[in-house]
């Protein structure tokens, strides 16, 4: 089966640095997408990787490493308006290219 | 607009009742996704268009729960017979696949679905 694993909470402080985990097990892989949802709206999209590595976007940045099956996205500089929930999620190479989202990882952070 | 839109953006319905809910991708996306997301809960894939293909509905949780779409454009998910445990947020995505990267699922705000 396919299955994404991630910490569904983590606590950190504002001003700190978090990082949070994802393992991934499925049929095929093309990328490794990461999504922010705050509370009462929509994903949206903050970063991707498919090659190995660090992807830096300002204070988000995302790391891949396919032969580990595993990723993660760090939050640096931690403010009050990242409180949300962050979804890992992989796009597979198959006939739909379907991608399969995390159960998500509630970030709540303190003052 | 230049995003996805969804309608209607809350449903409150009695249970038996059947329900449609629309999705109006970005255009020229020939990728959409319905995903179900109950409070406090992940993300939960119900069903696949990409192009002409057949739809993936490999996470539909039962019959009563149908979606169609017309080429490229509207998507239509319909719920027959409600049920309590139907209430949830029903979201919309549309993707690109044209190369590049290519994988980033646009979301709509969402249909809040209430059965009594």
């Amino acid at each position: 089966g396919q299955s994404l694993e991630q910490p569904s909470e983590v606590t950190a402080v504002e001003g700190a640095i978090v990082q949070i985990n994802c393992t991934y097990q499925t049929s095929g892989f093309y990328g490794l997408s990461w999504y922010q949802q705050h509370d009462g709206g929509a994903p949206t999209f903050l970063s991707y990787n498919a090659l190995d590595g660090l992807e830096e976007t300002g204070r988000f940045s995302s790391f891949l490493s396919r032969s580990d099956s595993y990723g993660y996205l760090l939050l640096q500089e931690l403010q009050m308006k990242d409180s949300a929930s962050y979804f890992c999620a992989v796009s597979r190479v198959n006939r739909d290219d379907k991608i399969i989202f995390g159960k998500g990882t509630r970030l709540h952070i303190l003052p | 607009g230049a995003g996805v839109s969804q309608s209607p953006s809350n449903k409150v319905t009695e249970k038996g009742k059947d329900v449609e809910l629309r999705c109006d991708p970005i255009s020229g996306h020939t990728a959409l996704y319905w995903y179900r997301q109950r409070l406090g809960q992940g993300l939960e894939f119900l069903i696949y268009f990409q192009g002409n293909s057949a739809p993936d509905k490999s996470g539909l949780p039962s019959d009563r729960f149908s979606a169609e779409r017309t080429g490229e454009s509207v998507s239509t998910l319909t719920i027959q017979r409600t049920q309590q445990e139907d209430s949830a947020v029903y979201l919309c995505a549309s993707s690109s696949i044209a190369g590049g990267h290519t994988d980033t699922q646009y979301f709509g705000p969402g249909t809040r679905l209430t059965v009594l």
